[in-house]
């Protein structure tokens, strides 16, 4: 079964700090990695994907990926008030569109 | 270019009855899936369709069904509707099926509540 684990938070962090956010998951199989932003009573928007190993890097936002290690992160540089929301990272394996989502990680920048 | 669309954004429905719900993909794109959002379940996978065909289910009972035209739009029913079933449904579009490069795109939502 796959299964994706992250910290679930919530993290709380100084408007301008680093965020580090990370995932683990279950799935060898997986080929892709998105990072999803949800906010409070709104549907999940597409903040960047990533499929291969090393980083992508887009504004301020950073993913990395290891798939030795089946890990995955996104660091979010310069962070604004406007980035508090929960971040998902389902993984996708290869003809399929199945996404499978952890609980999320919920990140609170506060002014 | 228009996003996902699905209506109606709003549902009430009563134990025992049914539902259907409507997912106009991004003009183009060809993959749909549905999803269901509760606050202690998080988002669960429904099922995923592309060229009219389901190609994969998640582990729902068969109370939640759907399909898919020639047009791409979907639609997703859920019969006996249960208080469990209270969610909020997400449908998500793709130009093609699983391609790693091609992310899903989400709709709106619609919000079901049963009473």
């Amino acid at each position: 079964q796959k299964e994706v684990e992250q910290n679930s938070g919530p993290l709380s962090v100084p408007e301008g700090a680093i965020v580090s956010l990370n995932c683990t998951y279950s799935d060898r199989g997986s080929q892709s990695f998105f990072w999803y932003r949800q906010y409070s009573g709104k549907s999940p928007e597409l903040i960047m994907f990533i499929y291969s190993n090393g980083d992508k890097e887009d504004g301020r936002f950073t993913a990395q990926v290891d798939k030795s290690s089946k890990y995955i992160s996104l660091f979010i540089r310069d962070s604004q008030p406007s980035d508090s929301a929960t971040y998902l990272c389902p993984p996708v394996g290869a003809g399929s569109y199945q996404l499978t989502f952890g609980k999320g990680t919920k990140l609170s920048v506060i002014p | 270019k228009a996003g996902v669309t699905q209506t109606p954004r709003y549902l009430i429905k009563t134990r025992g009855q049914q539902v259907t719900l409507s997912c106009s993909p991004i003009s183009g794109h060809r993959s749909v899936s549905w999803y269901q959002q509760t606050p202690g379940q998080g988002l669960q996978f429904l099922f995923e369709y592309f060229s009219e065909t389901q190609r994969n289910k998640g582990n729902f009972p068969g109370r939640f069904s759907g399909r898919q035209f020639s047009n791409s739009r979907s639609e997703m029913n859920v019969s006996t509707l249960e208080l469990g079933d209270s969610a909020l449904y997400l449908c998500a579009s793709s130009p093609s099926l699983g391609a790693p490069n091609q992310p899903q795109h989400f709709g709106d939502g619609t919000r079901l509540s049963i009473l």
